[in-house]
């Protein structure tokens, strides 16, 4: 089984500033791992994932994330917050299951509500 | 965009009344997905189904079914609305990269269906 906690339900930047939003990941396997962004009323949308490939991942947005096995963490960073950036943020795992070749179903976090103040 | 339409859009219903939302996708995926949204829970995956008449059980099935009679169609029904079940429901869909030692899924989602019980 697999399991993912975010910390921090809400986390407040200002404009400029570095946004940090932290993810651990627990998985019995090497885990993929996936950010996602919802802004307001809309649906998820992937921010940037985690394949096994290179640790450091770059995204959509200007969004950057480091997969550490040793810390088991997956945080996302941003070097500068934009007020576009105010949404809710969630981290999600996913590990292949059984004889379902391909279906991988995912976890998520609980989400972190980014605010960018002026 | 992965064409995925969720219907309807905005629903408020009375305690006890059948409930039937309706993902729709044009893409011919074989892998879709029922979450709820609710706060502090994030996503929980209700059922998802492999294939034409093929579903299982999420982590939050009870009181709800589905049914898929046809590929692009997936149908959640809530059977006897209860106030519990109000929430935020997204559909997703499922596809398939290859990596050369196995394959991940990455999930699209759709909008979303807010549904209120009262």
């Amino acid at each position: 089984a697999q399991s993912v906690t975010q910390l921090g339900s809400h986390v407040s930047v200002s404009e400029g500033a570095l946004v940090l939003l932290r993810c651990n990941y627990s998985s019995s396997v090497p885990p993929y791992l996936f950010w996602y962004v919802q802004y307001p009323n809309q649906g998820l949308q992937l921010l940037l994932k985690y394949t096994s490939a290179a640790t450091l991942v770059k995204g959509i947005n200007g969004f950057e994330a480091e997969f550490k096995k040793s810390e088991t963490s997956f945080h996302l960073t941003k070097p500068s917050a934009h007020m576009i950036d105010a949404a809710e943020y969630f981290c999600a795992v996913s590990l292949k299951e059984g004889s379902n070749f391909g279906n991988e179903k995912l976890t998520f976090g609980t989400g972190t509500r980014l605010t960018i103040i002026p | 965009d992965a064409g995925i339409t969720q219907s309807p859009r905005h629903k408020v219903t009375e305690t006890g009344t059948p409930v039937t939302l309706r993902c729709h996708q044009t893409e011919n995926h074989r892998y879709m997905y029922w979450y709820r949204q609710d706060p502090g829970h994030g996503l929980r995956l209700i059922h998802y189904s492999y294939g034409v008449k093929d579903t299982d059980k999420g982590e939050v099935s009870d009181g709800y079914s589905v049914s898929r009679s046809k590929t692009e169609d997936f149908l959640l029904t809530l059977e006897s609305a209860t106030s519990s079940q109000t929430s935020v429901y997204f559909c997703a869909i499922s596809e398939s990269t290859w990596l050369g030692t196995g394959t991940y899924n990455e999930q699209f989602f759709g909008p979303g269906t807010r549904l209120t019980v009262l």
